[in-house]
C-alpha cells in the first residue's frame, strides 16, 4: 500500500506570504494525486487533481506540481480564508490513502 | 448540483454494527464510483472504501473484514455496514463521489464532491 508523508504538519504564515506544503509518496504514483482544504467543521474540498489541475472554482493563487513521489501545494499571497487543513491523497489505484494533514495558521 | 446526505445513529455499542446510508440527490449513481470516508476527532482522513457502479467494491485492507459498502440504484441509495465496532471507530463518516478527467496529460480520478458528514460515537 502506499503511504503519503506530508510536511510540515503544521505552519503560521502572514497574509500575503507564499506557502509551500509537501507531499512524498513511498512508491511512484505519476500524478494521481489530488490535494484538498478542509475548513473547521466541514469537508474537505477539492482544490487539485492530477499533481497541478486546478479544480474548476478554486483561486489561482492555489497551484501544484510534482510527480512520481514527490508534490508540492503552494498557495501564493496567502488569505485570510485559506487558513484550515490541507491534505493530499492519491488515486492510483486501490487502497486509496491521504496524507495526514499540515493544518495553516494565519498570524 | 449533486448532493449527498449521510444518516445513521450517532451512538452505536461497542461490537455491534456500525449502518449508514448515503442519499445521493441531483444526479444518479451510475455511472459514477461512490467512496466512504472517515476522521476520528482531530485527526486525519482514513479511506474506507470504495463502490463502481457496475457494483464492484474495494476496501481498505485495514478494515477489510468488517466493511461492506454497497449502493441501491433505484433508491439513489449507498449504504456502509461496519462490524463489530470499537472505541477506535469513533469517527466522522463521509460519502464521497469520485470524479473523472479526460487531460492532455492522463486521465485522472479525484473526490469532487462530500457530504456533510455524520457522527458516529462508539460507546456503551
Amino acid at each position: 500500500d502506499i503511504q503519503l508523508t506530508q510536511s510540515p504538519s503544521s505552519l503560521s504564515a502572514f497574509v500575503g506570504d507564499r506557502v509551500t506544503i509537501t507531499c512524498r509518496a513511498s512508491q511512484g504514483i505519476s500524478r494521481f494525486l489530488a490535494w484538498y482544504q478542509q475548513r473547521s467543521g466541514t469537508a474537505p474540498k477539492l482544490l487539485i487533481y492530477g499533481a497541478s489541475i486546478l479544480h474548476r472554482g478554486v483561486p489561482s493563487r492555489f497551484s501544484g506540481s510534482g510527480s512520481g513521489t514527490e508534490f508540492v501545494l503552494t498557495i501564493e499571497s496567502l488569505q485570510p480564508e485559506d487558513l484550515g487543513t490541507y491534505f493530499c491523497q492519491h488515486t492510483n489505484g486501490f487502497p486509496y490513502s491521504f496524507g495526514r494533514g499540515t493544518k495553516l495558521e494565519i498570524k | 448540483q449533486v448532493q449527498l446526505q449521510e444518516s445513521g445513529p450517532g451512538l452505536v455499542k461497542p461490537s455491534e454494527t456500525l449502518s449508514l446510508t448515503c442519499s445521493v440527490s441531483g444526479a444518479s449513481i451510475v455511472p459514477y464510483d461512490w467512496n466512504w470516508i472517515r476522521q476520528s476527532p482531530g485527526q486525519g482522513l482514513e479511506w474506507i472504501g470504495h463502490i463502481h457502479y457496475s457494483g464492484t467494491t474495494d476496501y481498505n485492507p485495514a478494515l477489510e473484514s468488517r466493511v461492506t459498502i454497497s449502493a441501491d440504484t433505484s433508491k439513489s441509495l449507498l449504504s456502509l455496514n461496519l462490524t463489530s465496532v470499537s472505541a477506535a471507530d469513533t469517527a466522522t463518516y463521509f460519502c464521497a463521489r469520485d470524479g473523472f478527467a479526460q487531460t492532455w496529460n492522463g486521465n485522472y480520478y479525484y473526490i469532487d464532491v462530500w457530504g456533510k458528514g455524520v457522527t458516529v460515537i462508539v460507546s456503551s
